[in-house]
C-alpha cells in the first residue's frame, strides 16, 4: 500500500530555515516524480517544487527565488524540502504528493500534510 | 490562471452538480479535478480532463479541452460534500483553481 508521511513542520521565525521530510513506502521512489504542494488561506493550493524520478531535474515556483531546495534520498526512501529565508507568506500546510502515470502533475497519492508557521 | 464557477453550489441529495473550470490559455487536455474534505489532503478525482482516478465512483465524470472544462456529479451523495479544485499540468508552474464548495443540503 502506498503511503507518504510528512514531518518537520514547526513554528519558525522570519528569516529562519526548516527542513521538511516526506517518507514514502509502497512504491519505488526512483520510479516516480514527487511534488511539494502548499495550501494557505490567502493563496490556496500552490505547487512549490517537483523532482523527477532519478532526482536529476527539479522545478520550483518562480516566486521562491532560490530559497527552497528539493532532493531525494533513496537510502532513506524520502524526499526533502529545504526552506531558507522563510517569510510570513510561506506559512502553510505543506503536502508531498506522488506524480502518477509517468507524469509530474497527476497527483494520485498525498501525505497528510505538515504545518509550517513563520512568525515572530 | 484557472478560474472556477460557481464559488459555492448548494444542492439536494440525488441532484446533478455541474462545476466549471476555465483556463486563461489553452491547457490542452492536461486538467485534473481534486476533491478536498475538511482536515484532509486533496484526493484525485479526474485526470487528463475525462479519466476517472482509481476508486472514484462512476457518478463523477469530466469533460472539456483547451480552456473550458466541466466536472459533473450525476447524482449527489452526502459524502460528495467537499471543495473541488481544478489543476493544470500543461505549463510550469502547475496551478490550481480557487475551488468550488459543494454543499449537500
Amino acid at each position: 500500500e502506498v503511503h507518504l508521511v510528512e514531518s518537520g513542520g514547526d513554528l519558525v521565525q522570519p528569516g529562519g530555515s526548516l527542513r521538511l521530510s516526506c517518507a514514502v513506502s509502497g512504491f519505488t521512489l526512483t520510479n516516480f516524480w514527487l511534488n511539494w504542494i502548499r495550501q494557505s488561506p490567502g493563496k490556496g493550493l500552490e505547487t512549490v517544487a517537483t523532482i523527477n524520478e532519478d532526482g536529476s531535474k527539479t522545478y520550483y515556483l518562480d516566486s521562491l527565488k532560490g530559497r527552497f531546495t528539493v532532493s531525494k534520498d533513496t537510502a532513506t526512501n524520502s524526499v526533502t524540502l529545504r526552506m531558507n529565508s522563510l517569510r510570513a507568506e510561506d506559512t502553510a500546510i505543506y503536502y508531498c504528493a506522488r506524480g502518477a502515470y509517468g507524469t509530474t502533475g497527476v497527483l494520485d497519492y498525498w501525505g497528510q500534510g505538515a504545518l509550517v508557521t513563520v512568525s515572530s | 490562471v484557472l478560474t472556477q464557477s460557481p464559488a459555492t453550489l448548494s444542492l439536494s441529495p440525488g441532484a446533478r452538480a455541474t462545476l466549471s473550470c476555465r483556463a486563461s490559455q489553452s491547457v490542452s487536455g492536461f486538467l485534473a479535478w481534486y476533491q478536498q474534505k475538511p482536515g484532509q489532503a486533496p484526493r484525485l478525482v479526474i485526470y487528463d480532463a475525462s479519466n476517472r482516478a482509481t476508486g472514484i465512483p462512476a457518478r463523477f465524470s469530466g469533460s472539456g479541452s483547451g480552456t473550458d472544462f466541466t466536472l459533473t456529479i450525476s447524482s449527489l451523495e452526502p459524502e460528495d460534500s467537499a471543495v473541488y479544485y481544478c489543476h493544470q499540468r500543461s505549463d510550469w508552474p502547475h496551478t490550481f483553481g480557487p475551488g468550488t464548495k459543494v454543499d449537500i443540503k
